[in-house]
């Protein structure tokens, strides 16, 4: 079955260490997207890339990074440069046009020990 | 700057009754509006997808509905179960990029 995948499901940061989430999917899309969910906000756009090697900041870039090195993964790393990384991130693809809707994976719940 | 609110933010009923989710968008220039739903932890399951150029569309007991002039979009759940407990989320599409969250509807069917 087509579908995106992130692992792992919860992940623990120590102070000052980064730590990268993945994200696959094998639905053959363009796009892929980085979104951050807090309780009781929207979900907020962190990075999104529409290509390989490419890829532009969201709304909340800050203290975080990406890559775009094949068209199926797009991994984001949480820096020691975010301030307040405990969230629940959640990764997205999206076909080539706008017609299309986004699909979701199953999330990663972060939190800072 | 596109805002997108939903009402009410969180909903009881007992099972069996019909039920409307809210949701409204400032900026009637989308390309898209799609509704999801979010279990507790978990991620986003895509339940309909409504294209700028539609009014509705539906899926088994859900129905959606889309006025884009208004800036308005409802979802209609039909004889509601248990099952359907989630949080229900409305995002609305405004180019390629983007997409805009509303903070959703928590939504409690009891038996």
């Amino acid at each position: 079955d087509g579908g995106i995948t992130q692992s792992p499901k919860y992940l623990f940061r120590k102070e000052g260490q980064n730590v990268t989430l993945s994200c696959e999917q094998n639905l053959n899309h363009d796009a892929m997207y980085w979104y951050r969910q807090d309780p009781g906000q929207g979900l907020r756009l962190i990075y999104y890339s529409q290509i390989v090697n490419d890829f532009q900041k969201g709304d909340i870039a800050e203290g975080y990074s990406v890559s775009r090195e094949k068209k199926e993964s797009f991994p984001l790393t949480v820096t020691s440069a975010q301030k307040n990384p405990t969230a629940f991130y959640l990764c997205a693809s999206k076909g080539g046009v706008w017609a299309y809707g986004y699909t979701f994976g199953s999330g990663t719940r972060l939190t800072v020990v | 700057k596109q805002e997108v609110t939903q009402i009410p933010a969180a909903l009881s009923v007992p099972e069996g009754e019909n039920l409307v989710l809210n949701c409204s968008f400032t900026d009637s220039a989308i390309y898209n509006l799609q509704w999801f739903r979010q279990d507790p932890g978990k991620g986003l399951t895509s339940l309909l997808l409504i294209q700028s150029s539609q009014r509705e569309q539906t899926s088994g007991r859900l129905n959606a509905s889309l006025d884009k002039s208004s800036g308005r979009s409802t979802l209609y759940i039909a004889a509601s179960q248990p099952g359907d407990s989630a949080t229900y989320l409305c995002a609305v599409s405004t180019g390629f990029q983007k997409l805009v969250f509303g903070t959703g509807t928590r939504l409690l069917v009891s038996p």
